[in-house]
């Protein structure tokens, strides 16, 4: 079956250490995204990708950085630079297109600062 | 920014009963998307409405659109208690990038059998 995936669903971080989230799509869609969700809170763009090897910034950047180097996976490194990292990752996957005809999310990934 | 409010925050019926969201938006849009989300999961597709449609029906999903008032509202028929879940509106603002689909902050639905 086509999907996403998102790795690993519960995350741990200590303070200063930099996290990688995992994030592959075998459903050929040409766009990603990376959203953080709080609690109570709708979706922040933190950043998208239209195609391989290309990316920009959404509306919550700082303190994170991506790759896209395959088409299948968009992973999210947490810096030490995010202050305040707590919280529910969602990545999604969409045609080039996206927005005009939907996304398809991942099952997420919560990180927690111990 | 967000573009998308849902009202109400939150929204408690007994099973069978409808059920009936809104959205409100602030900008010319291309379309506006609903999405559920089950705690602690993914969001899932539920419907899209573009700009130049008024109503759409999926099951027992009614959605409509009103470009006048920038509103919108979705209507769920006979609930069940596997409805309980957060409903969040979602658009593509016209003109602006059509990467960046924006969520409201969700209406809570509770669904008590």
């Amino acid at each position: 079956d086509g999907g996403i995936t998102q790795s690993p669903k519960y995350l741990f971080r200590k303070e200063g250490q930099n996290v990688t989230l995992s994030c592959e799509q075998n459903l050929n869609h040409d766009a990603m995204y990376w959203y953080r969700q709080d609690p109570g809170q709708g979706l922040r763009l933190i950043y998208y990708s239209q195609i391989v090897n290309d990316f920009q910034k959404g509306d919550i950047a700082e303190g994170y950085s991506v790759s896209r180097e395959k088409k299948e996976s968009f992973p999210l490194t947490v810096t030490s630079a995010q202050k305040n990292p707590t919280a529910f990752y969602l990545c999604a996957s969409s045609i080039a297109q996206g927005p005009l005809y939907g996304y398809t999310f991942g099952s997420g990934t919560r990180l927690t600062v111990v | 920014s967000q573009q998308g409010e849902e009202d109400p925050q939150a929204l408690s019926i007994q099973e069978g009963e409808n059920a009936t969201m809104n959205c409100s938006y602030k900008t010319s849009i291309n379309n506006l998307q609903w999405y559920r989300q089950n705690s602690g999961r993914g969001l899932v597709h539920l419907i899209l409405i573009r700009s130049n449609e008024r109503e759409k029906h999926s099951g027992r999903l009614r959605v409509t659109l009103d470009t006048s008032k920038k509103s919108s509202s979705l209507l769920i028929t006979a609930s069940r208690a596997a409805d309980t879940a957060s409903y969040f509106c979602a658009t593509p603002p016209r003109g602006g990038s059509n990467y960046k689909l924006t969520f409201g902050k969700g209406t809570l639905l509770t669904v008590n059998p």
